[in-house]
């Protein structure tokens, strides 16, 4: 059976901090791995990651993809109040993408 | 340009009533699906559609059913609501169903069984 297991399921950091989310996973047919960001309404899409050991970045947000310890982190540095949000994780595996439960990810003043 | 229309935005159901959740895309994207959001589970896809006239089942498929007509359209239907479907759908889009294609999501229906 196909998992994706993000940790920590929610954390609490303050202004200015960096933080690391994890997602590992475990799925038959490995296409791609994509980070979501979710504030309240759709997911918007954040990475997709395809090849191992490339890093991709956007502003303070960067992922990178290990394809044989079969995981992936996102980092975000210097996080501000707006990066408050849930991270979802999903393996795309077929047609379907499969999730994790998500991070939620609460960036105090 | 629009992306992914949901509609309605929120919706409450008694047990047994039907209804239908629309979904349009105007991104002329083959690749449709819709996805139930609980908390604590994540995002579990329900059906999906590789093209018009052509659909198959996700991970929870039960109690509901899909169509796809049309390119744009993928509406939901709920033949006979239980309390076990509250939950807030999301209906995606991707220009295929091929690997390494961007899924864009809807705002979602927040659905309320009683």
């Amino acid at each position: 059976e196909d998992k994706v297991v993000q940790s920590p399921l929610s954390l609490v950091v303050h202004e200015g901090d960096t933080v690391t989310l994890n997602c590992s996973y475990e799925v038959t047919n490995f296409r791609s791995l994509l980070w979501y960001k979710q504030e309240k309404k759709a997911p918007t899409f954040l990475f997709m990651l395809t090849s191992s050991g490339i890093e991709k970045k956007s502003g303070r947000l960067s992922s990178i993809l290990d394809k044989k310890e079969l995981f992936s982190i996102l980092n975000i540095t210097a996080t501000q109040t707006g990066d408050s949000a849930i991270y979802l994780c999903a393996v795309e595996a077929g047609y379907a993408l499969n999730f994790g439960k998500g991070t939620s990810l609460l960036v105090t003043p | 340009n629009a992306g992914v229309t949901q509609t309605p935005k929120f919706q409450v159901l008694k047990t047994g009533q039907s209804m239908t959740l629309q979904c349009a895309q105007d991104m002329n994207h083959e690749y449709m699906s819709w996805y139930r959001q609980d908390p604590g589970m994540g995002l579990r896809l329900i059906h999906y559609s590789v093209g018009a006239g052509i659909t198959d089942q996700g991970e929870v498929p039960n109690g509901y059913n899909v169509s796809r007509s049309t390119t744009e359209d993928f509406p939901l239907r709920l033949l006979s609501a239980a309390p076990s479907q509250t939950s807030v759908y999301f209906c995606a889009s991707s220009l295929t169903g091929a690997s390494k294609n961007i899924q864009y999501f809807g705002a979602g229906t927040r659905l309320s069984v009683l």
